[in-house]
């Protein structure tokens, strides 16, 4: 099991560009969660899917951060146009069907933004 | 989901038993109490979890008070490489979503 996988892990961007990261969840996992880190702010709860549905995106900062999940196996967070204040780490977790089944997380998304 | 509290930093002698405690005194009867750590820069790692019982895996033991309300989880010989932040967190088996807090920055000394 390769477990969560992420792209890119480092990611340098300018001001006002757009940037797309990526996700692949473990096979099988039906609840794909994105997560951003920052040293102020700690781990927060950006948007989740269940089944590839959107259910819950209370989490994501403003009309700049868009995610997808066109199918089971991959996830997109796209944020356009960027801001320096959006450098962080993101993490992007799967869950496995069962009601107490953990989260595991992939390494994460270094993006700065200039 | 229930909050949880949790001493900011711990540090433990290599090959020691580290119990990191976790206080969830507000607790639900169907939350489950999981913990996670986080290595620097890497993603949270999944421990071990349970919901009255306690629990033991190949990397933790997990003890929870016949109260729930509080929690402790032993890592029998810590090694260096166990320094880490150790996340305590209790949810719902069939909510979606953790929520993490601040955590225990354990540091294992040699």
């Amino acid at each position: 099991d390769a477990g969560v996988i992420q792209s890119p892990r480092h990611e340098v961007t300018e001001m006002g560009q757009e940037v797309t990261l990526r996700c692949k969840p473990i096979s099988g996992h039906n609840s794909l969660f994105w997560y951003r880190q920052t040293m102020m702010r700690g781990l927060e709860l950006l948007i989740y899917f269940n089944n590839n549905v959107p259910i819950d995106d209370s989490g994501m900062p403003e009309d700049r951060f868009s995610a997808k999940m066109p199918n089971a196996s991959f996830s997109t967070l796209k944020i356009q146009p960027s801001e320096p204040r959006d450098s962080a780490v993101y993490f992007c977790a799967s869950r496995g069907r069962g009601g107490n089944s953990p989260l595991h997380f992939g390494n994460g998304t270094r993006l700065t933004v200039t | 989901d229930a909050k949880t509290t949790q001493p900011p930093s711990m540090d433990c002698a290599e090959g020691r038993a580290a119990n990191l405690p976790c206080n969830h005194s507000t607790i639900s009867g169907n939350e489950y109490v999981y913990w996670y750590r986080q290595i620097h820069s890497q993603g949270p790692q999944y421990i071990i979890h349970g919901l009255k019982n306690n629990e033991t895996n190949e990397m933790a033991s997990l003890i929870i008070t016949e109260d729930r309300k509080s929690s402790t989880l032993i890592l029998p010989h810590a090694t260096l490489r166990d320094t880490a932040v150790y996340y305590c967190i209790v949810g719902e088996g069939s909510a979606r979503q953790l929520t993490f807090g601040s955590g225990t920055q354990l540091t294992v000394l040699p």
